[in-house]
């Protein structure tokens, strides 16, 4: 089955510096690549999310890019602000079911 | 007005009874799921349902019988609990099975056993 490996499991960042997030599959079927974003006390929130036939992916500060030949792919965000201290998650998806990676909690230092 | 809502929100019990953790959406979605959190932040998936049918079973102990009384509502029922099931317990839902999209993912149920 698939498999998502996630680093780092702890960042810690500068307000305004930028945050990248790494995640690697197993699974060569896996089409769909989100992630989501997971503040206290709530359930986790899709931030982006990237598709197979796509490279790269941009909403605001937030960037995703995937590599297909490499099985990966990342989390960018740039410009960080304290209101992004959060557990963010990566997913890969072989067909509807969401497998997740390790989870790497955020913290960002005003 | 709140897309997928699990009751209750806190849960303290003791080993041995058997407790119950209920869903509903108001999305219209057909497919509904329940994740499993642990300590250390791990989602992994339990199972999942579309329109009331049982989709995925991801081995989870037979002491855990979710049950879907129509496509809106999915419970979790989990009998002779154990320190392990200690957990926060996620119900989610999406459009349809095997759809490659968003999962809308309530506000959790944290399970602690004693």
């Amino acid at each position: 089955g698939e498999n998502v490996e996630q680093h780092p499991s702890t960042l810690s960042v500068q307000e305004g510096d930028s945050a990248v997030i790494k995640c690697t599959y197993s699974d060569s079927a896996s089409n769909y690549f989100p992630w989501y974003k997971q503040e206290l006390g709530k359930g986790p929130q899709l931030i982006i999310d990237i598709r197979s036939n796509v490279g790269e992916k941009k909403d605001q500060r937030i960037a995703v890019t995937l590599n297909k030949t490499a099985k990966h792919f990342s989390l960018h965000i740039t410009e960080t602000q304290p209101e992004d201290s959060a557990v963010y998650f990566c997913a890969a998806s072989p067909g509807g079911k969401l497998i997740f990676g390790q989870g790497t909690e955020l913290s960002v230092k005003p | 007005d709140t897309a997928v809502s699990q009751t209750p929100k806190y849960l303290v019990t003791q080993m041995g009874n058997d407790k119950s953790i209920k869903c509903e959406q108001n999305l219209g979605h057909d497919t509904m799921y329940w994740y499993k959190q642990d300590s250390k932040k791990f989602l992994k998936i339990m199972f999942s349902y579309n329109n009331k049918e049982l989709i995925i079973n991801e081995t989870v102990p037979n002491r855990f019988s979710p049950k879907s009384p129509d496509k809106a509502h999915l419970n979790l029922h989990i009998n002779s609990l154990e320190l392990g099931d200690s957990a926060v317990y996620f119900c989610a839902s999406s459009p349809r099975t095997g759809f490659a999209g968003e999962l809308f993912f309530g506000e959790g149920s944290r399970l602690t056993v004693l």
